[in-house]
């Protein structure tokens, strides 16, 4: 049974810099063809891709937010880590990691339950 | 950068069939994958690589795709089908979600 979970602080000031940690099991991503993304989603707004780090460690970025994300993975621990930079009042989001996997075409088969951060001074 | 975009709402009576569209430049040559997400929730695959389904997921639920158009399609709707509905693809190593389309079931 795959599942995922976020943690991370709920609120954050502007400037700050926000860590989030996606904590699975289920599967490894030593495993050919696993990822695992990060996905956010403003209040009452859509669902915007952040990043994806795969089991070979390469990483994808939102080009537009490329410059304030970094994406790593502890498979030893079953964890993935999103930093992400310069934090702003319009970054509030509930932030989701998923399990993306080549045998569904890529698609995010097993999503964390989302973790609400909130930028305000 | 790539676009999909959905229509902000959809209504359907009970028993009656609910299309909802993903449209995007030449989105039939990619794959289009479709997450349901109800209030409070995370979103669940539904379809994946334009028409397949996970297992769970019921046959009255389908998808297709060709030429600027995605589409999902919900026959015989219920009461527990009002959600929220996404597409999703991947444009080169991009990831891409649709606008999204909130569904009312009348």
């Amino acid at each position: 049974q795959i599942t995922l979970k976020e943690s991370g602080p709920t609120l954050v000031k502007p400037t700050q810099t926000l860590t989030l940690t996606c904590t699975f099991s289920g599967f490894s991503l030593s495993t050919s063809g696993v990822g695992v993304g990060w996905i956010r989603q403003p209040p009452g707004k859509a669902l915007e891709w952040l990043a994806l780090i795969y089991w070979d460690d390469n990483e994808r970025y939102s080009p537009s937010l490329k410059t304030r994300l970094t994406i790593t993975m502890d498979s030893s621990k079953n964890q993935v880590v999103l930093t992400m930079t310069n934090m702003d009042p319009v970054d509030t989001a509930t932030y989701y990691c998923a399990h993306r996997d080549v045998a569904v075409a890529g698609a995010f088969d097993y999503w964390g339950q989302g973790t609400l951060v909130t930028v305000s001074s | 950068s790539f676009e999909l975009i959905q229509p902000l709402s959809v209504s359907v009576a009970p028993g009656q069939t609910a299309r909802i569209t993903c449209g995007g430049n030449n989105i039939g040559s990619k794959n289009v994958h479709w997450y349901q997400q109800k209030p409070g929730q995370a979103p669940v695959l539904l379809i994946y690589k334009d028409s397949k389904r996970p297992s769970g997921i019921p046959e009255r639920v389908s998808g297709s795709n060709s030429g600027n158009t995605a589409t999902l399609t919900i026959s015989r709707a219920q009461a527990g089908d009002e959600a929220d509905y996404h597409c999703q693809l991947w444009d080169i190593n991009t990831g891409v979600f649709g606008t999204g389309t909130k569904v009312t079931v009348l």
